[in-house]
């Protein structure tokens, strides 16, 4: 089973603190995503990485940066954290199947708390 | 208008009861659709891929219907752990596959 890990599971950072959130995929993924969740308004796409050195901008990309210098590390970093950025942080990795599904495993999770 | 939309509800049924959800979605180019469950506090989990001809598994089924754009997932003979938030999601193919998750629809079995 493909596994997706995220090191952090619970972080409280203070407003204008720069967090790391790491994740790692062990299946040689290529695709790998950081979505965030909130009540009411489901996963938003925040940044994706096709390959490494790669990325591109999801729907929501402002106030975060993102860095794929590893084929399994993908890490979202939040250079100057605001208390709107409290929200569950949400790593994926996809399989591309043969008939062409699109299946993401997740990470656990990062619950991050800025105060 | 939202790329997909799902009743939040809650749901809440007995055990045994059979329970539908649906989910509508805007773009016509979409290809992929996926019923993910999420438990509390818990990550997304996929549940089971929608094709075209409809697929059951167990106490499951997912269909799909292009030309009203919604897929549904009807479960039979509910279990308490069946309990989750249930996410319906899309492709969006002319964005680079990139997949859009609805808000969910939050499901409550009782005994």
């Amino acid at each position: 089973d493909v596994k997706v890990t995220q090191s952090s599971r619970y972080l409280v950072k203070r407003t204008g603190e720069k967090v790391f959130l790491e994740c790692v995929q062990d299946m040689d993924h290529e695709n790998m995503f950081w979505y965030r969740q909130d009540p009411g308004l489901g996963l938003r796409l925040i940044y994706f990485s096709y390959d490494v050195k790669m990325k591109e901008k999801g729907d929501i990309p402002e106030g975060y940066s993102v860095s794929r210098e590893k084929k399994e590390r993908f890490s979202l970093i939040l250079e100057s954290a605001s208390t709107n950025q409290t929200s569950m942080y949400l790593c994926a990795s996809r399989e591309v199947t043969g008939h062409g599904a699109n299946v993401l495993t997740f990470g656990a999770g990062s619950r991050l708390t800025v105060l | 208008r939202k790329e997909v939309e799902q009743d939040p509800g809650p749901f809440n049924v007995p055990e045994g009861a059979t329970v539908a959800f649906n989910c509508t979605y805007s773009n016509s180019a979409s290809q992929s659709f996926f019923w993910y469950r999420q438990d509390c506090r818990k990550e997304p989990k996929l549940l089971m891929s929608v094709y075209s001809s409809g697929n059951e598994d167990g106490r499951f089924t997912a269909q799909l219907n292009r030309a009203s754009q919604y897929i549904s997932l009807l479960i039979r003979d509910s279990k308490l752990s069946d309990s989750a938030t249930y996410l319906c999601v899309v492709n969006l193919p002319e964005y680079g596959n990139k997949l859009v998750f609805g808000a969910g629809t939050i499901l409550r079995v009782k005994s």
